[in-house]
């Protein structure tokens, strides 16, 4: 069995500012690890992922996240915000054990402020 | 945009009727996967399909069913609709079969409105 906790609903941050996202997993197997970005009325879109490489994963548009074993967590980070982060981003993680079943956080709404 | 289409992008109906949403994937793609998107029970996997034939099952209700065609583009069909199957219907779809490396790419969605 596998589950993903987005730890926060809403994270408010200034532009400028870092942000801090975070994702706790649970997975009876080497999971697989993504973060996706959904901006109003789109589809989803990869931001980035772990799939048992480095540590440390860089993703687009600045985003990078930590994959931290002893700690089942995969917090996705932005040293600067940009008002055009503003969206809601989900955490997930997959069973590479299971033909991929992919289960998705509840999502974390990102605002931007001025 | 990420290659994935889907139809219609709006569909409103009423209780108790039948709709189809279709999906193609992107050129290349051998995977289909279908979610459901709402406020109350957030982003859930529904379907996956790979060349063909059904790859891995979610919370998929028995109301609902999934096919995929030999040219790879993808159906999902819900009957005996309800309030509360109103949502957002996504597509995704990937190279690979699934193992749990694949990047998901995904269409922009259908929304159900079921009144």
């Amino acid at each position: 069995a596998q589950s993903v906790t987005q730890l926060d609903s809403h994270v408010s941050v200034s532009e400028g500012t870092p942000v801090l996202l975070r994702c706790n997993y649970s997975s009876s197997y080497s999971p697989s690890l993504f973060w996706y970005v959904q901006h109003p009325n789109k589809g989803l879109q990869l931001l980035l992922k772990y799939t048992s490489a480095a540590t440390l994963v860089k993703g687009i548009n600045g985003f990078e996240a930590e994959f931290k074993k002893s700690e089942t967590s995969f917090h996705l980070t932005k040293p600067s915000a940009h008002m055009s982060d503003a969206a809601e981003y989900f955490c997930v993680v997959s069973d590479r054990t299971n033909a991929g079943k992919s289960t998705f956080g509840d999502g974390t709404t990102l605002t931007v402020k001025p | 945009d990420s290659g994935v289409t889907q139809t219609p992008k709006h569909l409103i109906t009423a209780t108790g009727q039948r709709v189809t949403l279709r999906c193609s994937p992107r050129s290349g793609d051998l995977s289909v996967y279908w979610y459901q998107q709402s406020l109350d029970q957030g982003l859930q996997f529904l379907i996956q399909y790979y060349n063909g034939e059904e790859r891995a099952k979610g919370n998929i209700l028995e109301r609902f069913s999934a096919q995929q065609f030999p040219d790879l583009h993808s159906e999902l069909n819900l009957s005996s609709l309800e309030l509360g199957d109103s949502a957002l219907y996504f597509c995704a779809s990937s190279v690979g079969q699934g193992t749990g490396t694949d990047t998901q790419y995904f269409g922009p969605g259908t929304r159900l409105t079921v009144l």
